[in-house]
């Protein structure tokens, strides 16, 4: 079946606490990107990636890091979180540019940093 | 960017068509129309997309004007299973290496009744 997977789905953590949010797709897809969802302000891009190796910010990349080593996996690294990434967080990957191309959504990851 | 506007809200009943209203009179060429959900605790879902034409799959119909400034997600018979959040979305591609952008808005919230 293809699909976008998350891990954790559920995390509560710690302000400064390094974390890692997992992000794997099984269709061979070359774009990959995350978001985070908040109440009131909708799905906002974090990062994305074109390919493997190739990243770029989104609209709110302040106090993220992403890698893309493989193409299947797109990791999301908070390295000191604070309570303003509480959140919902989704990822997605696509075949082609997200603008022309359908997105694929992983089931999300709650996020909630005390 | 290129901006939607949709209803907050809309209701049906069960096995009636639905139609879902979208303007998005600042469109341009080459901007695709993207229609994604959300269902409840899940990671949205594509729906359907299109450029000039009407389109047609399995989950939907998109009727897109002719001049393009709005256009209209059908889904020909509402179960219960279709209440979601439905996102009409334009997506942005410059063409070339460009990732592209898809801009969520609040959405329409659509229940459907028994």
């Amino acid at each position: 079946e293809a699909q976008v997977t998350q891990n954790p789905r559920y995390l509560i953590t710690v302000t400064g606490k390094k974390l890692t949010v997992t992000c794997s797709q099984n269709m061979n897809h070359e774009y990959m990107s995350w978001y985070r969802q908040d109440p009131g302000l909708g799905l906002r891009q974090i990062y994305y990636s074109m390919n493997v190796e190739v990243t770029d910010k989104g609209d709110v990349p302040e106090g993220y890091k992403v890698s893309r080593k493989e193409k299947r996996n797109f990791p999301l690294i908070l390295e000191s979180p604070s309570p303003n990434q509480t959140s919902l967080y989704f990822c997605a990957s696509s075949l082609g540019p997200q603008g022309t191309y359908e997105q694929y959504f992983g089931p999300g990851t709650r996020l909630t940093v005390t | 960017d290129a901006k939607t506007t949709q209803p907050n809200s809309m209701e049906s009943n069960e096995e009636e068509p639905v139609h879902l209203p979208c303007n998005h009179s600042t469109i341009s060429g080459t901007d695709y129309i993207h229609w994604y959900r959300q269902l409840p605790s899940q990671g949205p879902e594509y729906v359907i997309h299109g450029l000039t034409s009407n389109v047609n799959n399995r989950m939907a119909s998109l009727a897109i004007a002719e001049d393009r400034k709005s256009s209209t997600l059908i889904l020909h018979r509402a179960t219960l299973r279709d209440a979601a959040v439905y996102y009409c979305i334009l997506g942005v591609w410059a063409g070339g290496t460009s990732y592209g952008k898809l801009t969520f808005g609040q959405g329409t919230i659509l229940t459907v009744h028994p």
